[in-house]
């Protein structure tokens, strides 16, 4: 079982529809970072999470340590959303990676 | 410089060869961190420097894999002896400090083809 698990893999949505993307995890961490990567392979960290929620414009972030659970939310979605979602988890050194979540959004 | 620099873009390479990746990252991110993602595959740590400590190599699939990294500056991916499996698109990312509570900034990789 992977120490990092995230649902669902490929999610298509129609334009402006509230899409969720969540992920959970089996180790301690330290942080837990949710990660854009777009056609082309470029990364984007959207967010670092040791606790609480985080807020950036259409984005929202949640992360229940107890639960070892966290979950992106998009709101309004757009078809410039349409990447690979990556949650990551900061154990000691490393990083441990979710598989990551495939958004297409629908014109 | 602005963001984390990554040199080259692309690198097709003969099998049995060594190469040299290198890393740029920002100005003042004491954390610096190779990943890999091999076709279709998910994100694989390999190394992480901080600062002057020695480094973790814990992730490195084999001795033909090593990195260098001089104080805060630059770092280097050596793969020596290439074999087809080595490609993929190394990662490279940087932060101001350990244990992932500051942000990291991604450079926008080294495609490798071993051919």
């Amino acid at each position: 079982k992977n120490e990092v698990e995230q649902s669902p893999q490929n999610l298509t949505a129609q334009e402006g529809e509230f899409i969720t993307i969540n992920c959970s995890y089996s180790v301690g961490i330290s942080a837990l970072h949710w990660l854009q990567q777009h056609p082309g392979g470029g990364i984007v960290s959207l967010f670092m999470l040791s606790s609480g929620k985080k807020k950036h414009g259409r984005l929202i972030a949640t992360i229940n340590i107890q639960e070892k659970h966290s979950s992106l939310h998009i709101t309004a979605s757009h078809p410039r959303d349409s990447a690979v979602y990556i949650c990551a988890v900061h154990k000691n050194n490393d990083m441990r990676f979710g598989a990551g979540t495939r958004l297409t959004v629908k014109p | 410089g602005a963001g984390v620099s990554q040199s080259p873009s692309n690198k097709v390479t003969e099998k049995g060869k060594d190469v040299e990746l290198r890393c740029d990252p920002i100005s003042g991110h004491t954390a610096l961190y190779w990943y890999r993602q091999s076709l279709g595959q998910g994100l694989e740590f390999l190394i992480y420097f901080q600062g002057n400590s020695a480094p973790d190599k814990s992730g490195l699939p084999s001795d033909r894999f090593s990195a260098e990294r001089t104080g805060e500056s630059v770092s280097t991916l050596t793969i020596q002896r290439t074999q087809q499996e080595d490609s993929a698109v190394y990662l490279c990312a940087s932060s101001l400090g350990r244990d992932g509570n500051y942000g990291y900034t991604f450079g926008s990789g080294t495609r490798l083809t071993v051919v």
